[in-house]
């Protein structure tokens, strides 16, 4: 089955630039979303179409992909910003989704 | 305001059945493909499944295929779960969300399989 996958954690201090990395075999043809879940609460949807931002979500939260990787970076990442964050995307038929591993974010 | 609410969570015996409903509004429900998505106590998230707005696709992740159906009422705005054969690794809470992209969640609805 297909499988993404993300580092287990990332630490960075206030204001500094947290990287989220996502691997999988078919990022190059299929779009990356990702989700940031604080605890105890619903997923929020950060980026969707590998690079955009939905309405409400902060400009620091920004979007790339190339070849089998896609990132989350959050610039001057705030102590709000500490949370897991999900990749996202389909299998190359389009029909199965699956989650990544899933990263924790710390800033401190 | 987009509003996704799900209901019909509990406590089952490994082998039992329970259907879980979602209730949407605050957008055009027929117009959405809507998806299941869980979280096993401590773990990450786990697509389930998702259903075309008129019902026609459906799609499961391998582990639930041939005992959960996903299925919706688009006159009640309602998304459903069908979960039989019921497994202590099925314990999770279970989220509903709108389209594949998952734009919009609910709160998720707990369902522990235990005896």
């Amino acid at each position: 089955s297909y499988e993404l996958t993300q580092p287990p954690s990332v630490s960075v201090s206030p204001g500094q630039t947290a990287r989220i990395t996502c691997s999988g075999d078919a990022l190059p043809k299929k779009y990356a979303y990702w989700y940031q879940q604080k605890s105890g609460q619903a997923p929020v949807l950060v980026i969707y179409d590998d690079i955009k931002r939905p309405s409400g979500i902060p400009e620091r939260f920004s979007g790339s992909s190339s070849g089998t990787m896609a990132t989350l970076t959050i610039s001057g990442a705030q102590v709000e910003d500490e949370a897991d964050y999900y990749c996202y995307s389909t299998d190359s038929s389009g029909n199965y989704y699956v989650f990544g591993t899933g990263t924790k974010v710390t800033v401190l | 305001e987009e509003q996704l609410v799900e209901s019909g969570g509990g406590l089952v015996q490994p082998g039992g059945s329970l259907r879980l409903s979602c209730a949407a509004s605050g957008f055009t429900f027929s117009s959405s493909w809507m998806s299941w998505v869980r979280q096993a106590p401590g773990k990450g998230l786990e697509w389930v499944a998702n259903i075309k707005q008129d019902g026609s696709e459906k799609y499961y992740v391998d582990s639930v295929k041939g005992r959960f159906t996903i299925s919706r009422d688009n006159a009640k705005d309602s998304l459903y779960l069908q979960m039989n054969s019921l497994r202590a690794e099925d314990t999770a809470v279970y989220y509903c969300a709108r389209a594949r992209l998952l734009d919009y969640w609910g709160q998720g609805t707990l369902v522990t399989v235990s005896s």
